[in-house]
């Protein structure tokens, strides 16, 4: 398996526009989590979906923020309208829930810069 | 809710030497572990984990941890350090209900001196 795969890598885009990141998670996990790194607040869990379906999603940072998943194998987080604020590495991860190994598969991340 | 402290932003230590991460966690119940690293511009992969049984585990690269309940730890170990371990260290904790979102702790920085 080519594990998790995040598009793009690096994204730079100006104040005010949408961006949307994407992320395929390893195939045949059930549980997919998003999350952000920065300096200031390291890692932080956005929104989890468990079987595609949204589980938690209280990290969300505000409405400008929201996340999809139309099936197993794709999810969104998409920014609209975007700002300075936002700039920052975004992670997406994958697991099996249900099974005895817990462990995240994290993908590369996406470098999101906001000017 | 769940937490995680890592104590030491930045650890330099020369090559060769022994390395201990610190790492405390708050859970009510048996929490899974993690120890990820993370490498300049990489994602997380997973060092090692703890789940239940032997408390002392064994990782890749070289690494072990040992979960101590009555202190509410888990420190990375490694008995020498290679060059190539320079990168930032994170631990993390689950919940061992359905949930089992990670929480993190805010990570520490290795430096490795030749």
């Amino acid at each position: 398996d080519a594990g998790v795969i995040q598009s793009p890598r690096h994204e730079v885009t100006e104040m005010g526009q949408e961006v949307t990141l994407r992320c395929k998670p390893i195939s045949g996990h059930n549980s997919l989590f998003w999350y952000r790194q920065t300096m200031m607040r390291g890692l932080e869990l956005l929104i989890y979906f468990n079987n595609n379906v949204p589980i938690d999603d209280s990290g969300m940072p505000e409405d400008r923020f929201s996340a999809k998943m139309p099936n197993a194998s794709f999810s969104t987080l998409k920014i609209q309208p975007s700002e300075p604020r936002d700039s920052a590495v975004y992670f997406c991860a994958s697991s099996l829930l249900g099974g005895s190994n817990t462990e995240a598969f994290f993908g590369q991340g996406t470098r999101l810069t906001v000017v | 809710a769940q937490s995680v402290t890592q104590p030491d932003i930045h650890i330099t230590v020369s090559e060769g030497a022994s390395l201990e991460l610190r790492c405390n966690y708050s859970y009510g119940a048996t929490p899974y572990l993690f120890w990820y690293v993370q490498s300049p511009g990489q994602g997380l992969q997973l060092l090692l984990k703890y789940f239940s049984g032997d408390t002392l585990v064994q990782g890749i690269k070289g690494f072990e941890a040992e979960f101590k309940r009555s202190q509410s730890s888990f420190n990375l170990r490694k008995p020498s350090v290679h060059w190539s371990d320079a990168a930032e260290y994170f631990c993390a904790v689950a919940s061992s209900g359905s949930a089992r979102q990670l929480t993190f702790g805010s990570g520490t920085q290795l430096t490795v001196l030749p």
